[in-house]
């Protein structure tokens, strides 16, 4: 079946430096790509996401890359600031493919640390 | 995401017990969505819903049954035939199946 990997599973960094996670997903129908976070105890937020279209999209100090032969994409946080701190989870869909519905495949997470 | 409530926060489970954990949203979403969490592993889907009076199970949807009633409200009871139901619970929804999925706050559920 449908499957997401993701590395690595703990990055642990200094403030003020970048962090790199990671995902490779099995589905090659695949054509949406959200990255969540959930600090402690409480809800992942979704904070950037991608589509096939694209190969990159960047907001403020968050990036994803995406490369569809591959079949890899990858959250770049720069400038790490402690308030960075959290797990991270990648997930894939197909997104307006018939058949019914196109359920997210979450990855593992990453338990990313910024140390001040 | 203030537009999705669960309740309760902590719940606590009796052995041979059913409880059943409450999700709503008041953001005119079709979708609803029931995830279980265990710690350090991503999210699994439980049942999902594309509309009301209709649910779908999930990949690992034994022992949990929900329903759609309402459009607002998305239950979820977790039967005496799940074994290993300690886990943190969280409720998604979405326009619909092709948007963007909101979390709700989450339910912990303990065995005692």
């Amino acid at each position: 079946g449908e499957n997401v990997e993701q590395h690595p599973s703990t990055l642990s960094v200094q403030e003020g430096d970048s962090a790199v996670i990671k995902c490779t997903y099995s589905d090659s129908a695949s054509n949406y790509f959200p990255w969540y976070k959930q600090e402690l105890g409480k809800r992942p937020q979704l904070i950037i996401d991608i589509r096939s279209n694209v190969g990159e999209k960047k907001d403020q100090r968050i990036a994803v890359t995406l490369n569809k032969t591959a079949k890899h994409f990858s959250l770049h946080i720069t400038e790490t600031q402690p308030e960075d701190s959290a797990v991270y989870f990648c997930a894939a869909s197909r997104r307006g493919a018939s058949g019914g519905y196109n359920k997210l495949i979450f990855g593992a997470g990453t338990r990313l640390a910024v140390h001040p | 995401d203030g537009g999705i409530t669960q309740s309760p926060k902590y719940l606590f489970r009796k052995e041979g017990q059913n409880v059943t954990l409450s999700c709503e949203q008041n953001l005119n979403h079709d979708a609803m969505y029931w995830y279980r969490q265990d710690p350090g592993q991503g999210l699994r889907l439980i049942y999902y819903s594309q509309i009301v009076n209709d649910f779908q199970k999930g990949d690992i949807a034994e022992g949990y049954s929900v329903s759609r009633e309402k459009k607002e409200s998305f239950p979820l009871t977790v039967t005496s035939a799940q074994k290993n139901p300690t886990a943190f619970y969280l409720c998604a929804s979405s326009i619909n199946q092709e948007e963007t999925q909101y979390f709700g706050p989450g339910t912990r559920l303990l065995v005692l």
